[in-house]
Parts: structure tokens; sequence; C-alpha cells
């Protein structure tokens, strides 16, 4: 079957670095998506993987390893408006998006 | 007015009643998408139309019944419904809904809580 996994809940401090780790299982693979979901907001995208490596947009990176299926988001200089939720999802072959639960991202001053 | 918007953003029904969610997107986008998303659990895709046409339907109950009459709206009419659909309910749009590794924009949802 198709599985995503993420940790469920992560608790770091403003300024430091955290990492989201997700491992993914799908049918076919075309692409791994991180979004951020404020609470009581829309989902926002925040980055597109499909070559493996590190793909770095300002304080957040993400990287993707398609032989272990594994991806990670990793932010910099946290900020207190950065607690949300981080949602992983993979593509598989039918280009439909598989989701993760996600990883509740609590930041503490 | 700019990207997804959904209207109502708070539904309150009974289990006896019909009502409609309304999305609608400002991108240009053909592809629309209806999400549940439950507390703790990963987004469920329910339907997808790409230029107007349904193109997934996740085995989703009949008591929900999607409707795209263009490509800039959506509509997901509701009725008798359960308990257990409680849930926030997502619209999205994207570029294309075929074979384009496109992101979805999403909407604010919907807060449906079912009596």
């Amino acid at each position: 079957g198709q599985n995503i996994d993420q940790p469920t809940e992560m608790t770091a401090t403003e300024g430091a670095i955290v990492q989201i780790n997700c491992t993914y299982q799908t049918s076919g693979f075309n692409g791994l998506f991180w979004y951020q979901q404020h609470a009581g907001e829309a989902p926002t995208f925040l980055s597109y993987n499909v070559l493996d490596g590190l793909e770095e947009k300002g304080r957040f990176s993400s990287f993707l390893s398609r032989s272990k299926g594994y991806s990670y988001l990793l932010l910099k200089e946290l900020q207190m408006k950065d607690s949300a939720s981080y949602l992983c999802a993979a593509m598989d072959s039918n280009y439909q998006l598989i989701w993760g639960a996600g990883t509740k991202l609590i930041i503490k001053p | 007015e700019t990207g997804v918007t959904q209207t109502p953003r708070h539904l309150v029904m009974g289990m006896t009643n019909k009502k409609s969610l309304k999305c609608e997107q400002h991108l240009g986008h053909n592809a629309m998408y209806w999400y549940k998303q439950s507390a703790k659990k990963p987004l469920e895709l329910m339907f997808v139309y790409n230029f107007k046409e349904q193109t997934e339907n996740n085995s989703v109950p009949s008591r929900f019944s999607p409707e795209c009459p263009n490509s800039s709206h959506l509509f997901l009419h509701l009725h008798t419904l359960q308990p257990e659909d409680s849930a926030l309910y997502l619209c999205a749009s994207s570029k294309e809904g075929g074979e384009g590794q496109y992101e979805q924009f999403f909407g604010p949802g919907t807060r449906l809580t079912v009596l």
C-alpha cells in the first residue's frame, strides 16, 4: 500500500534549527511536496523535490533521497511564526498526492 | 479577490439537512479538488475535476455529491450526513490535474459539524 510517515509533533527553540523527516512508499513517484499549515488556515506550498539533493529557499530547505524513500524539511533561524503543522506529500504514478498526517512544530522562546 | 475562496467558513447541520459548500478559484487553474481533513489524520482526497470533468472519486459515500459547472467553481452538496463526517473540508486548485507536477493552492476550508 501507499504510506507516508512523519513525526506527530516536534518542539524547538526560537533561533535554532529543526529538521522534520518524512519517509514515503508509493506506487511510482513523481515528486515530494512540503506544505505549511497554520492552525485554522489553508495549507500553503513550501517546496517540491523530484531529483535527489537539497533545494534551498531562504530559511527553508528540502532534501530528497529517492533510493531511500526519504525527505526532510530543514528550518533555520526559527521564528515564533514558524509554529505550524508541516505536511509531507508524495505524488504517485497517477499524479495523485499521498499525504502524511502532518508534523506539528512548536517553537518555544 | 485572489486565490481560492470557500464559503461558508463554518457550518453546523443536522443529519437530515441538505447544504452545499462552495469553492471559487481566481487563479486561472484547470483542476479543482475536494479534500477532507480530520484531526491528526492525513488529508483525504475526495474528488478531482480536470477541465470540468470528474477524474477521481475516491470511494466517497453518495451523501457527498460534487458539482463543477466551470473551471472556476466547485460545489460539494451534502445530504443525510453522519456525525463522523464532521471535519474540515478543503478545496484546492492547480494548473492541471494530469501529468504535471504543479503545486495545489488551498482555500481556507469549511469547518463542518454534523449533529
